[in-house]
């Protein structure tokens, strides 16, 4: 059974340019939850995808945008980078079993920095 | 709205000292309460939820409705506590699923 990953690990983009970011979720997972981690704070809920659909989102503008894809892999999309986009970006996968949500695990994260 | 604090941001104690983590939380309705945590260089990972009313690593978490809290506890710290603490929360938010993760806590176990 493999973890969740995430790729890249690091990347530098400027402001206005667009990023995307990957994330393989663990085998046998339905879910993906994507969060932003601000140095100093805790992680801040972006949005969750359950079987390609979003499930749930945070306070996020719609330039943060996501896909599923049939295999439980995601992506996290960001148009227009703004400096304050500079963060730790974690993926977690999970299984919703009938109304149950699993446990989530995450994976080990992709910094972006944008000058 | 949905908020989760966490008032300490560093907690140092002794080994074999009590230790207390505090977490409240404000929420309309009835959350799932979590405790992660994130050992050095290791990833963020499930310490224990409220449903499961487990304790695990000798670390137990009760959740008080009245007071909107749920404070991790441990009667004897180890120095392998020492790791950053954060609680979160799921439920239903006005966009479908969410989940609020509080600062965290920083533990730091002494010999």
């Amino acid at each position: 059974e493999t973890g969740v990953t995430q790729s890249p690990t690091h990347l530098i983009k400027t402001r206005g340019q667009q990023v995307t970011l990957r994330c393989s979720s663990q085998s046998g997972h339905n879910t993906v939850s994507w969060y932003q981690q601000a140095l100093g704070q805790g992680p801040q809920f972006i949005f969750q995808y359950y079987r390609e659909e979003e499930n749930g989102r945070g306070n996020f503008p719609p330039r943060f945008s996501g896909l599923q894809f049939p295999n439980y892999s995601s992506e996290l999309n960001v148009n227009a980078l703004e400096l304050d986009d500079s963060a730790l970006y974690l993926c977690a996968s999970s299984l919703i079993s009938g109304r149950d949500l699993r446990e989530q695990f995450f994976g080990p994260g992709t910094r972006l920095t944008v000058l | 709205a949905q908020r989760v604090t966490q008032p300490e941001k560093l907690l140092s104690v002794f080994k074999g000292a009590p230790v207390e983590l505090k977490c409240n939380y404000s929420y309309s309705g009835s959350p799932e309460l979590f405790w992660y945590v994130q050992y050095s260089r290791q990833r963020l990972q499930l310490l224990l939820r409220h449903i499961s009313r487990e304790s695990i690593k000798g670390f137990t978490a009760d959740l008080n409705k009245g007071e909107t809290s749920f404070h991790l506890k441990k009667p004897f710290a180890q120095e392998e506590d020492s790791a950053m603490y954060y609680c979160a929360l799921s439920g239903r938010g006005n966009y479908g699923q969410n989940f609020v993760f509080g600062p965290g806590t920083r533990l730091s176990v002494l010999p």
